[in-house]
């Protein structure tokens, strides 16, 4: 079983600021398969990056994800007051999907 | 407008069943991949089961054995069957819809569906 771990669990950032986001797989995977998600208090959760470095529609430029293998990284330049919340890393692993554990993006 | 309207969840005694029900909207339910993912309080995401586009179904180890994903398309609806509830399976549960060209990422979600298992 494959696990993922966003090893930031609080990002302290003011807005403005460029945000960056990882997450780690425990072995190589296909980048393909490789979603981000936000989630606000809440909230049901919202995607933001499929494949990697893909922006679903109607996401803002400044949401942009990259990565390949293990790596894999979710910026956000210039944030903006609505961005602070959490974000999930997600695999498809053909039978299963897995999350990572969330990094909270809270406001400093 | 696609969407996704969770219901069923509330307040069941350990050992009890339940069963949630996801209606959609704007697309079919046999057209993406339908899963149920839900969170612990104060927790993060949990995936719980997947029913592909052709019928195949898979569930996570904590849920093996004690749930059944299954959907009707004359109604759009997906279901969850929960049996043998614990404390454990206390959560909010929403449904999510994966197309295939977003490489199965969970494009559409519900606003979920709240799960208390306590006696």
């Amino acid at each position: 079983e494959i696990v993922l771990t966003q090893s930031l669990g609080t990002l302290s950032l003011s807005p403005g600021e460029r945000a960056t986001l990882s997450c780690r797989a425990s072995q190589s995977v296909s980048s393909n398969y490789l979603a981000w998600y936000q989630q606000k208090p809440g909230q049901a959760p919202r995607l933001l990056i499929y494949g990697a470095s893909s922006r679903a529609t109607g996401i803002p430029d400044r949401f942009s994800g990259s990565g390949s293998g293990k790596d894999f990284t979710l910026t956000i330049t210039r944030l903006d007051p609505e961005d602070f919340a959490v974000y999930y890393c997600q695999l498809y692993g053909g039978s299963s999907y897995t999350f990572g554990q969330g990094t909270k993006l809270e406001i400093k | 407008e696609v969407q996704l309207v969770e219901s069923g969840g509330g307040l069941i005694q350990p050992g009890g069943s339940l069963r949630l029900s996801c209606a959609a909207s704007g697309f079919s339910v046999s057209s993406k991949y339908m899963s149920w993912v839900r969170q612990a309080p104060g927790k993060g995401l949990e995936w719980v089961s997947v029913i592909h586009t052709g019928g195949t179904t898979y569930y996570a180890d904590s849920v093996t054995g004690r749930c059944t994903i299954s959907r009707d398309t004359s109604t759009n609806t997906l279901w969850l069957q929960v049996n043998s509830l614990r404390a454990e399976d206390t959560a909010v549960y929403y449904c999510a819809g994966a197309p295939r060209y977003y490489y199965y990422a969970m494009d559409v979600w519900g606003q979920g569906t709240t799960v208390t298992v306590s006696s």
